[in-house]
């Protein structure tokens, strides 16, 4: 059984368009996460939330606006593609806010905008 | 300065060569530290998980933490082809809600 999806794996779209990637967890999990991974194979936090609650939002252009309609879903919508939003998204879940909980990472989305 | 320091290598090794893969950082409040696994377009998959300063081993993984140093090493003994991967360091603190990670290291474990 996948423990965390996402889907679509690749998504190939032109600038300016809008487009949409969900993630679904099934661990019972409390607290999703995305987080951005660049060319250079860095990840950076974007969005958590907490059982539908957004507790973080870092340094993120306004185009992205996650949405999380239950607590095993958190989907990722991003408004106005540009060039430099090319990377890997992934999402994650965790148990527990904050200290000691261990986040389980779900397979990637690859966007390319061109 | 970033908050997490990582080699980004790539490392390459023999095969059943012991390898040391190491993270340093800034930030005093991290208490917990991961390591996580990640192969060519996969998501990373958790390997380690270390409470405050210490040891801890599975298998042939052992996790060090230093906080006196704010340095810690992952140690892969016997290390295997299949072992060929991009290790990342990540790690957090009391009241903090995210991981922060390292840029990770390519570890290329030659047959």
């Amino acid at each position: 059984d996948t423990a965390v999806s996402q889907t679509p794996k690749y998504l190939v779209t032109q600038m300016g368009n809008d487009k949409s990637i969900k993630c679904e967890q099934n661990l019972g999990h409390d607290t999703m996460y995305w987080y951005k991974q660049d060319s250079k194979k860095f990840l950076k936090i974007m969005f958590s939330y907490n059982n539908k609650e957004l507790i973080i939002n870092e340094t993120v252009p306004n185009r992205f606006s996650p949405k999380s309609p239950d607590k095993a879903h958190l989907n990722l919508h991003i408004n106005s593609l540009e060039l430099g939003d090319s990377a890997v998204y992934f999402c994650a879940s965790s148990q527990v806010i904050g200290s000691g909980e261990t986040q389980y990472f779900g397979p990637g989305t690859r966007l390319l905008v061109l | 300065q970033k908050e997490v320091e990582q080699d980004p290598g790539p490392l390459s090794v023999p095969e059943g060569a012991i390898v040391s893969l190491n993270c340093t950082y800034s930030n005093s409040a991290f208490q917990y530290f991961m390591w996580y696994r990640q192969y060519s377009r996969k998501g990373p998959e958790l390997l380690m998980y270390t409470y405050s300063s210490g040891n801890k081993e599975d298998g042939r993984f052992t996790a060090q933490v230093d906080k006196s140093s704010k340095y810690i090493s992952l140690f892969i003994r016997d290390s295997q082809p299949s072992d060929s991967a991009t290790y990342l360091c990540a790690m957090t603190g009391t009241g903090r809600r995210a991981l922060t990670f390292g840029s990770g290291t390519r570890l290329q474990v030659q047959p």
